[in-house]
């Protein structure tokens, strides 16, 4: 199994709390990305990292934001929660194998619940 | 704007049949193609994945068929089993390491296999 760690696993929060969910990984992969999945939405990228201290936006990006101070660890800031970002969080890491990318592997998720 | 679509939100195929899911995209620029899979309260995990340089890649009891000219691929399970239940996603990306790399995924289709 790929070296990634998502914490907390579940969080239940009130609505208007700051949340920091946490992704950790081993395998010094360059890529690091927060998706949503939501029923009849699939997976939503909400950010992603290319590298340390380089991130941009995913489709879903409002209302959430990233840190990534270092090469194994990639934050995602709910700054203000609200019910409509209750969802499973997941993070996924990427790699480069020669010229090419490589497939992503995901974390096992992040409930989170906004009362 | 929806660029990796997945049609069919479920199908049931009996065991010991072929289970076919389908999967369409609309950016171009799209040359590396992925399936995951899903099981409840886990994260996706890697499945198989084609790169457009190629119109099939198999891997056991599975098997992708890309279909450039259309924007479609598909995912052929023979013989289907009923561990293979769980949600399938379809996902989408540019290949070359250096670009970034953002993984699209569709909607996802589950898929029970009956005895």
């Amino acid at each position: 199994d790929a070296g990634i760690t998502q914490s907390p696993r579940h969080k239940v929060t009130e609505t208007g709390t700051p949340v920091t969910l946490r992704c950790h990984q081993t395998e010094n992969h360059r890529y690091m990305y927060w998706y949503r999945q939501d029923p009849g939405h699939g997976l939503r990228l909400i950010h992603y990292s290319y590298g340390v201290k380089d991130t941009d936006k995913g489709e879903v990006s409002d209302g959430y934001s990233v840190s990534r101070s270092k090469t194994e660890d990639f934050l995602l800031t709910l700054e203000s929660a609200t019910s409509s970002q209750t969802s499973v969080y997941f993070c996924a890491i990427r790699g480069i194998l020669g010229q090419k990318n490589t497939e992503a592997f995901f974390g096992q998720g992040t409930r989170l619940t906004v009362v | 704007d929806q660029q990796v679509k997945q049609n069919s939100p479920s199908l049931s195929v009996q065991e010991g049949r072929i289970s076919i899911l389908n999967c369409d995209y609309t950016n171009s620029m799209f040359d590396y193609f992925l399936w995951y899979k899903k099981y409840p309260a886990e994260g996706p995990t890697f499945l198989i994945s084609i790169s457009s340089i190629k119109d099939k890649n198999e891997d056991g009891r599975f098997t992708v068929f890309l279909n450039k000219s259309a924007k479609h691929l598909s995912l052929h399970i023979v013989p289907s089993q009923p561990g293979d239940s769980a949600v399938y996603f379809c996902a989408a990306s540019a290949s070359r390491a250096g670009t970034a790399s953002k993984l699209t995924f569709g909607t996802g289709t589950r898929l029970q296999v009956t005895l």
